[in-house]
């Protein structure tokens, strides 16, 4: 069964270190979206991504993000200026159409310090 | 944001017993709605999901209600295997956003 996978598992890096996080959505997907989750909290959006441009974004996501889908397969997302509240689980998904089921990816667990 | 809300953050049942886990949202746009579930250290994996135009769907032992004027949905598991233990998140989004809200999950544990 398809699945999305996201590298690395776990980032830990510097405040005000640049991040970058990759997922690789399922390959007939079209949408592909962020979500993230500090400890404790519920899972939040982040943006979502169609046609190689942002559709939607939430207030969290701000100019210290940024999205790409580099090539075929990967979509990435960038925090140029990491902040200490900025470590949380980030999850990628993707669906096929907006209005279809996300499917989630295990996550990736940044740290910063 | 409280616009997703479960109210139990836990939930303990014996196996074979019916498991009933509950949502309430607040936004009467939301028009489909998801259950996923969650293992420490995994994503949300989907369950099922239910549109505004239904008020059942089933899909094996699990079975998704909505009340719509209630604005509350819950999720049923019969009967209920020490393996469906885990974060239970609920999620709704209206026509035309891409975004799911989010409830803060309920842990389900099954006592075998």
């Amino acid at each position: 069964e398809p699945e999305v996978t996201q590298t690395p598992s776990h980032q830990v890096t510097q405040m005000g270190q640049e991040v970058i996080l990759r997922c690789v959505p399922i390959s007939n997907h079209l949408y592909f979206y962020w979500y993230r989750q500090i400890l404790g909290q519920k899972v939040e959006f982040l943006v979502s991504f169609y046609n190689n441009e942002i559709s939607e974004k939430s207030e969290i996501f701000d100019d210290q993000f940024s999205v790409e889908r580099p090539d075929g397969s990967n979509f990435t997302l960038k925090i140029r200026s990491t902040k200490l509240e900025d470590s949380a689980m980030y999850f990628c998904a993707s669906s096929r159409q907006g209005t279809d089921t996300q499917y989630f990816g295990p996550g990736t667990r940044l740290t910063v310090l | 944001d409280q616009q997703v809300k479960q109210n139990s953050p836990s939930l303990s049942v014996q196996e074979g017993r019916i498991s009933i886990l509950n949502c309430d949202y607040t936004n009467s746009m939301f028009d489909y709605f998801l259950w996923y579930k969650k293992y420490p250290a995994e994503g949300p994996t989907f369950l099922i999901s239910i549109s505004s135009i239904k008020d059942k769907n089933e899909d094996g032992r699990f079975t998704v209600f909505l009340n719509k004027s209630a604005k509350h949905l819950s999720l049923h598991i019969v009967p209920s295997q020490p393996g469906d233990s885990a974060v239970y998140f609920c999620a709704a989004s209206e026509t035309g956003a891409n975004n799911l809200f989010f409830g803060t999950g309920t842990r389900l544990t099954v006592i075998p």
